[in-house]
């Protein structure tokens, strides 16, 4: 079952502009991590928040945790045409952290 | 880096044929997982398995079986194949230490069948 929801569901934007992708989920988490995928390849982990974490940074990508409104936001700053590519969240769920939930993703292309 | 290797890119295969899909990672991870990932609905776990001969059914399981007699290897299995199995199938492996850890994918192989 689904339960991460990305918002939107595409985005465009140019070079050297940022792009922000949402997150919500349903029920209450140990973590949050977020994917990206180059089309028809694999996913390459991006960044994991725990759920007592608010914030966190890595290179030029910047995620935050919401839990009360059971949100996250990934924001890429001054996004380059090699981040064209489908990023999708993934929650662990308290009470079962075997199995990630996932989001539909979000398909960001970023005009050179 | 951990790599995950999937023996193939692109499969084409046809109606009722016995399909294995094999993934071999190289990192000594306990935990791998088979997903099926199509247009719309996202990625769906098939299956995944806890270690060496442990195997537990993911969300679509059905006309699937797996196999994990090594650790650094989990095939997945179409006993026979059926056109609505045509989609891209994602391996992943992560250590024993539960979600907590990201999990590592395979490149992917786009299945198609005829």
């Amino acid at each position: 079952s689904q339960q991460g929801e990305e918002d939107p569901q595409a985005l465009s934007i140019q070079e050297g502009e940022n792009a922000t992708m949402n997150c919500s989920y349903k029920t209450s988490i140990n973590n949050l991590q977020w994917y990206r995928q180059n089309s028809g390849r694999g996913l390459v982990h991006l960044i994991l928040i725990r759920s007592n974490e608010r914030e966190k940074h890595s290179g030029r990508l910047r995620v935050t945790l919401d839990t009360s409104k059971k949100s996250s936001s990934l924001l890429i700053t001054a996004s380059r045409a090699a981040d064209t590519a489908s990023y999708f969240c993934a929650t662990a769920n308290a009470g079962n952290n075997r199995k990630l939930i996932w989001g539909l993703g979000t398909s960001l292309a970023v005009n050179p | 880096d951990v790599k995950v290797t999937q023996s193939s890119r692109y499969l084409v295969k046809r109606t009722g044929e016995k399909v294995f899909l094999e993934c071999v990672q190289d990192m000594d991870h306990e935990n791998m997982f088979w997903y099926r990932q199509d247009p719309g609905l996202g990625l769906r776990l098939i299956y995944f398995s806890y270690d060496v001969k442990m195997k537990e059914k993911g969300d679509i399981p059905e006309g699937y079986s797996v196999s994990r007699e090594k650790k650094e290897r989990f095939s997945l299995i179409l006993e026979s194949a059926s056109t609505n199995q045509t989609s891209m199938y994602l391996c992943a492996s992560r250590p024993y230490r539960a979600s907590n850890e990201k999990l590592f994918f395979g490149s992917g192989t786009q299945l198609s069948v005829l």
